[in-house]
């Protein structure tokens, strides 16, 4: 079935941690986003790639990276993880980079 | 600075019409976008509006006036699956979408 896949679904971390977040679509679509969703908070926008090979910043960039070696693949590091970073993390893809996002499954990460 | 504003809750019955409204604040614009959250789950795209007016989609319409920064999602025939959350969101002059903190939806019987 097309779509987004990320992994874990869910994890608890212990602060100071590096954390791997895999993200992974079959659409080919050129722009990846990673967004995270807190409570009371609209989506905000972590890191974003136009196409294989880019990558820019989004609105919270700070402690997160992301690399973007091939179409499919969208991986979001946590270098060392902090109780702030507690929150749920999606993936989404764009083709041609339209408004019209397709969204992964979620990643719900705690930080303690 | 930019900014989307939706009410954070409304309650509607089943089978009745509910309007949620969004204003938004963004540098340039390229459209307006609809997204329907049930809880836990991932946001799906309902709606796109660019230009002034009315698109309507089955159950769905979406309406935009860019000269007062306005849209609302207009939802009729209310079913109890239509209990989500619906996340306005704007996009910019850079293509990037701002995102309101969503409305959450409750339909009572």
């Amino acid at each position: 079935i097309a779509g987004i896949t990320q992994a874990p679904t869910s994890q608890i971390l212990a602060a100071g941690r590096r954390m791997t977040l895999r993200c992974t679509q079959d659409m080919r679509h050129n722009a990846m986003y990673w967004y995270r969703q807190d409570l009371g908070l609209g989506l905000r926008l972590i890191h974003y790639s136009n196409t294989a090979g880019t990558t820019g910043k989004g609105e919270v960039p700070d402690g997160y990276s992301v690399s973007r070696a091939n179409t499919d693949d969208f991986p979001l590091t946590l270098a060392s993880a902090v109780p702030s970073q507690t929150s749920v993390y999606f993936c989404a893809s764009s083709d041609k980079g339209t408004g019209e996002l397709f969204f992964g499954e979620g990643s719900r990460l705690t930080v303690l | 600075g930019q900014n989307i504003d939706q009410p954070t809750e409304m309650t509607a019955t089943e089978g009745a019409i509910v309007q949620i409204n969004c204003t938004y604040q963004t540098s340039g614009f390229n459209g307006l976008f609809w997204y329907q959250q049930h809880a836990g789950e991932a946001p799906t795209f309902l709606s796109y509006n660019v230009l002034d007016g009315l698109e309507e989609k089955g159950r769905f319409s979406s309406f935009l006036s860019r000269s007062k920064g306005y849209s609302y999602l207009l939802l009729k025939e209310l079913q109890m699956k239509d209990s989500a959350s619906y996340l306005c969101a704007g996009m910019d002059s850079n293509y990037q979408l701002i995102w309101g903190a969503g409305t959450k939806l409750i339909i009572k019987p």
